[in-house]
């Protein structure tokens, strides 16, 4: 079975802060993760995904996200935060068979100027 | 080339009635999802059509719920008679492939039951 933790249901930053949030997975296999981000009124957005590879996965808008299978954490980030980030953001794993997709709760990101 | 479409946008019903959610995925891809955000919930896993045949219909919550994909093209999701925990947004999704890394999402629909 897989699963996605997301702490922290809502997280404020200041304009220019750093921005991190949290993410864990638990998957019985290799996963595929993914950060998506979904703007007021707007659908979800791909922001960047994890397959195989280079474990720091770099996405759009300046945002990146690390694979650490020892921590089982697909933390995202972004050194410095713009009012425009202000959405929410969803972690998700992939099932195995590619069917679903196992989703966090969500996290509500509001930029502060 | 355009995104998933969903209608609509918002839905306020009362318990016991009947409601029909429709989505467009992007053409040509023969794989379309349907997923459901409870309030404060995380987003869940309803069903998966291939074209026009159930792949996985194992996260529909009871038998008040009928999906179809007619023609492989446009699905339809209808709640029959509606109750009020089916309030939540509905997303639908589309891939091209089976195994393709990326779900494209709508913007949902909004439904409230009162």
């Amino acid at each position: 079975a897989q699963s996605v933790t997301q702490l922290g249901s809502h997280v404020s930053v200041s304009e220019g802060a750093l921005v991190l949030l949290r993410c864990n997975y638990s998957s019985s296999v290799p996963p595929y993760l993914f950060w998506y981000v979904q703007y007021p009124n707007q659908g979800l957005q791909l922001l960047l995904k994890y397959t195989t590879g280079a474990t720091l996965v770099k996405g759009i808008n300046g945002f990146e996200a690390e694979f650490k299978k020892s921590e089982t954490s697909f933390h995202l980030t972004k050194p410095s935060a713009h009012m425009s980030d202000a959405a929410e953001y969803f972690c998700a794993v992939r099932s195995n068979t590619g069917n679903q997709f196992y989703f966090g709760t969500g996290t509500s990101l509001t930029v502060i100027p | 080339e355009a995104g998933v479409t969903q209608f609509p946008s918002h839905s306020v019903i009362e318990k016991g009635q009947t409601v029909t959610l429709r989505c467009d995925p992007i053409s040509g891809h023969d794989n379309l999802y349907w997923y459901r955000r409870v309030m404060g919930k995380e987003i869940k896993f309803l069903l998966h059509f291939v074209k026009e045949s159930k792949q996985d219909e194992s996260g529909m919550p009871n038998n008040r719920f009928l999906a179809e994909r007619t023609g492989g093209t446009y699905s339809t999701l209808k709640v029959q008679p509606a109750e009020l925990e089916d309030s939540g947004v509905y997303f639908c999704a589309s891939s091209q492939n089976r195994g393709s890394h990326e779900q494209y999402f709508g913007p949902g629909t909004r439904l409230t039951v009162t």
